[in-house]
C-alpha cells in the first residue's frame, strides 16, 4: 500500500504565525493533494500538483500556499494564519484513480 | 460544477440491522464514484469504487450500485456490526479528472 507520510502530526501556532506542513510519498505517484476536513463540510481540496515544480489550485485556496519540490515531497504553507483555518489537514497521493492519505495533521492557530 | 451530497449527517442504527447511507452527485461528465470509511484518529481509506453503471460492487460486507439515471451511489450493508462505527465519505471522479471531490460525510453510530 502506498505511504503518505506527514508532519507534524499536531500543531499549535497563534494567530499571524507561520506554519509549514510537510508530507512525503513514497510511491513516486504524480499527484499529490492537500485537503482539510472540518464537520459539517467533508474534505475540501486546497491545491494540488502532478509533478515537481507544478501547482494546481483547489476549491479552497485562499490562505494557503503549497510548493511541490520534488515527486516525493509537498509542503502547505500558511503564513498568516487565522483561527479560521484550525482544521485537520489530509496529505494524499494517487495514482490511477486511486488516493492514499496520510494520517493527517491536526492544527490549531490560537 | 460537479458536486456530491450526502443528506445524512448522522445514522444511529443497532447492531445486526441493515444500512443504507445515501450519495448522489452532478456531473456532465462520466463519473467515478467511491465510498471512502474514516474511522476515529484515522486516515480516510477506499471501501468500494465504480464507474459502471447498474453494476453492484462489493467490498467487506458493503456495497453499491451506480445508478447513472438517477445519480446515485448509495451504500448498503445487511446487518452493521459494532466496529462499522465510522464516517462515511462520498466521492466523485468526474471524467478523466484528476482529482476527487468529496460530499460532507456522513457518522454511522452503531449501538449495541
Amino acid at each position: 500500500e502506498a505511504a503518505v507520510t506527514q508532519s507534524p502530526r499536531n500543531k499549535v501556532t497563534v494567530t499571524g504565525g507561520n506554519v509549514t506542513l510537510s508530507c512525503r510519498q513514497t510511491n513516486s505517484h504524480n499527484y499529490m493533494y492537500w485537503y482539510r476536513q472540518d464537520t459539517g463540510h467533508g474534505l475540501r481540496l486546497i491545491h494540488y500538483s502532478y509533478g515537481a515544480g507544478n501547482l494546481q489550485i483547489g476549491d479552497v485556496p485562499d490562505g494557503y500556499k503549497a510548493t511541490r519540490t520534488t515527486q516525493e515531497d509537498f509542503f502547505l504553507l500558511l503564513e498568516l494564519a487565522s483561527p479560521s483555518q484550525t482544521s485537520l489537514y489530509f496529505c494524499a497521493s494517487s495514482e490511477r484513480g486511486l488516493v492514499f492519505f496520510g494520517k493527517g495533521t491536526r492544527l490549531t492557530v490560537v | 460544477g460537479d458536486s456530491v451530497t450526502q443528506t445524512e449527517g448522522l445514522v444511529t442504527l443497532t447492531k445486526g440491522l441493515p444500512v443504507m447511507l445515501n450519495c448522489t452527485y452532478q456531473t456532465t461528465y462520466s463519473p467515478f464514484l467511491f465510498w471512502y470509511v474514516q474511522h476515529l484518529n484515522e486516515a480516510p481509506k477506499l471501501l468500494l469504487k465504480s464507474s459502471t453503471d447498474n453494476k453492484r460492487t462489493e467490498h467487506q460486507g458493503f456495497y453499491a450500485t451506480l445508478h447513472k439515471s438517477s445519480s446515485s451511489f448509495h451504500l448498503q450493508k445487511s446487518s452493521v456490526q459494532l466496529s462499522d462505527s465510522a464516517l462515511y465519505f462520498c466521492a466523485l471522479r468526474a471524467n478523466s479528472g484528476t482529482y476527487q471531490r468529496f460530499g460532507t460525510g456522513t457518522k454511522l453510530q452503531v449501538v449495541p
